[in-house]
C-alpha cells in the first residue's frame, strides 16, 4: 500500500485553466502539506494542514486553495493558471513534531504530480 | 531568518570511494536534523535525523551524518559509493518544540561513477 498518494501524477493544461490535485495517506498522521518544487530542484512549502487546521500559509497567490476534508486528505485546487505554475508539486505528511514521544516530525513524501501549463 | 546551506551544487565521485555531502544551518534553538533523497522523477525519501546524543548518526543505504554543534553543520558521508547512490540530497531542519515547518536546503547532486 502506497503511504502517501497524490493524483494525477502528469497534468497539462491551458493558461487560465482551473485544475485539482488530491492527496491521501494512510499513515494515521495528523500533519499534511504542500510543496512546490521549481525546475531548479529547489522546495517550497505552500501550505500545511494539521488536522483539518490550515497551520501554515506561505505566500502564495489566493489562486491556490488547498482543502482537507478529513486528516488523511489534503487537495490542492489552483484557479486561473498561469505558465509560472508549471513544476511538481508534492504532497506530504508527518507527526507533529514535539518532545513527547520523541517525534521528530520527519516527513512522508508522496511520488509528485508534474503540471505543466501551456 | 532560519537557512539551510548546502554550499555545493554537485559532488561526483568514483564507485568505491568514500563521499560527503556538506550542510550547514542558521537556525535559532536545536533544531532536528534529516536528510532526505530524491531519485529522478520520485518524491523525496527520508535518510536519517539527528535528535540528540551521539553526534555519528546511522541511516538507510548505509549513509551516516556527523553533527557538529559549535560548526552548526550536519554533512552526510558514507565509507564507500555506489553508482545507485547517484541523487539528489537535501539536507533540511525542522523546530523541535512542536513547531511544523520543515525547511530544506537547495539541494547536492550527487554523481557516482563506475
Amino acid at each position: 500500500d502506497t503511504a502517501v498518494s497524490q493524483t494525477p501524477k502528469y497534468l497539462v493544461t491551458q493558461m487560465g485553466n482551473d485544475k485539482s490535485i488530491k492527496c491521501e495517506q494512510n499513515l494515521g498522521h495528523d500533519t499534511m502539506y504542500w510543496y512546490k518544487q521549481d525546475s531548479k530542484k529547489f522546495l517550497k512549502i505552500m501550505f500545511s494542514y494539521n488536522n483539518k487546521e490550515l497551520i501554515i500559509n506561505e505566500t502564495v497567490p489566493n489562486r491556490f486553495s488547498p482543502k482537507s476534508p478529513d486528516k488523511a486528505h489534503l487537495n490542492l485546487h489552483i484557479n486561473s493558471l498561469e505558465l509560472g505554475d508549471s513544476a511538481v508539486y508534492f504532497c506530504a505528511s508527518s507527526q507533529k513534531a514535539g518532545l513527547a514521544g520523541g517525534r521528530t516530525g520527519e516527513l512522508f513524501f508522496g511520488e509528485g504530480s508534474r503540471l505543466t501549463v501551456l | 531568518a532560519q537557512s539551510v546551506a548546502q554550499p555545493e551544487d554537485q559532488v561526483n565521485v568514483a564507485e568505491g570511494n568514500p563521499l560527503t555531502v556538506k550542510c550547514t544551518y542558521s537556525v535559532s534553538g536545536n533544531p532536528y536534523l534529516f536528510w532526505y533523497v530524491q531519485y529522478p522523477n520520485r518524491g523525496l525519501q527520508f535518510l536519517l535525523k539527528y535528535i540528540t546524543g551521539d553526534n555519528l548518526v546511522k541511516g538507510s543505504y548505509g549513509f551516516e551524518a556527523e553533527f557538529n554543534k559549535s560548526q552548526t553543520s550536519f554533512h552526510l558521508k558514507k565509507p564507500s559509493a555506489l553508482v545507485s547512490d547517484s541523487a539528489l540530497y537535501f539536507c533540511a531542519v525542522r523546530d523541535r518544540t512542536g513547531g511544523f515547518k520543515t525547511i530544506f536546503g537547495a539541494g547536492t547532486r550527487l554523481f557516482v561513477k563506475a
